[in-house]
């Protein structure tokens, strides 16, 4: 069955650093999502991409976030400069069109912010 | 603004049966969602429901939806020591490419 693959699982980063977490969505799927889990709350959607660009967004996506399909595959979210509170669990999804069944969900890459 | 609101631990001995509970806030919830996460892996989608449903069986998975209470529960009959998982419950306004509002997730335990 096809899947969500998102490097690194895990990425330990100082403050102040920038991030860039990665993923490669199914193949033939045309909507991209990013969401976060801060352990122990809830997962929480950051940002959906559509068509080479930003179709919608939660407050949580500031300017310190940004979104890229640098290439027919692959779909990254960097974080400029990080900070403590943004140590959580990422986790990218795609979705090939709207439909019923939601999305597929990547593993995730647990950031680590020291 | 919306919530959906889940017990946080459920525990059942094998051969069991499992009864997870999620309430949610928005009247305009279109699409309701159970999702599954075991330990080091992604969410994988288990089953989801549409709002003019009101039950939906797959295999051991039962969904009941109560339109009224906005009450969604995931029944799991016979329940297996790999059905031990983190299952979040989620909904949508509209289908596939909404943003998902999740709950915290229950984790179910179940005991040999």
């Amino acid at each position: 069955e096809p899947e969500v693959t998102q490097t690194p699982s895990h990425q330990v980063t100082q403050m102040g650093q920038e991030v860039i977490l990665r993923c490669v969505p199914i193949s033939n799927h045309l909507y991209f999502y990013w969401y976060r889990q801060i352990l122990g709350q809830k997962v929480e959607f950051l940002v959906s991409f559509y068509n080479n660009e930003i179709s919608e967004k939660s407050e949580i996506f500031d300017d310190q976030f940004s979104v890229e399909r640098p290439d027919g595959s692959n779909f990254t979210l960097k974080i400029r400069s990080t900070k403590l509170e943004d140590s959580a669990m990422y986790f990218c999804a795609s979705n090939l069109l709207p439909r019923e069944g939601g999305y597929t969900f990547g593993s995730g890459t647990r950031l680590t912010v020291v | 603004g919306e919530d959906v609101e889940q017990s946080l631990f459920l525990s059942v001995r094998e051969g069991d049966s499992s009864v997870i509970n999620c309430t949610y806030t928005d009247s305009s919830s279109t699409y309701l969602y159970w999702y599954k996460q075991e330990p080091g892996a992604g969410l994988q989608l288990l089953t989801y429901i549409f709002s003019n449903m009101d039950m939906k069986q797959d295999q051991r998975l039962t969904v009941l939806l109560n339109k009224k209470d906005k009450h969604l529960s995931l029944r799991i009959a016979d329940t297996q020591t790999g059905d031990s998982a983190i299952y979040f419950c989620a909904e949508s306004r509209r289908s596939g490419n909404t943003p998902l509002v999740f709950g915290k997730g229950t984790r179910l335990s179940v005991i040999a």
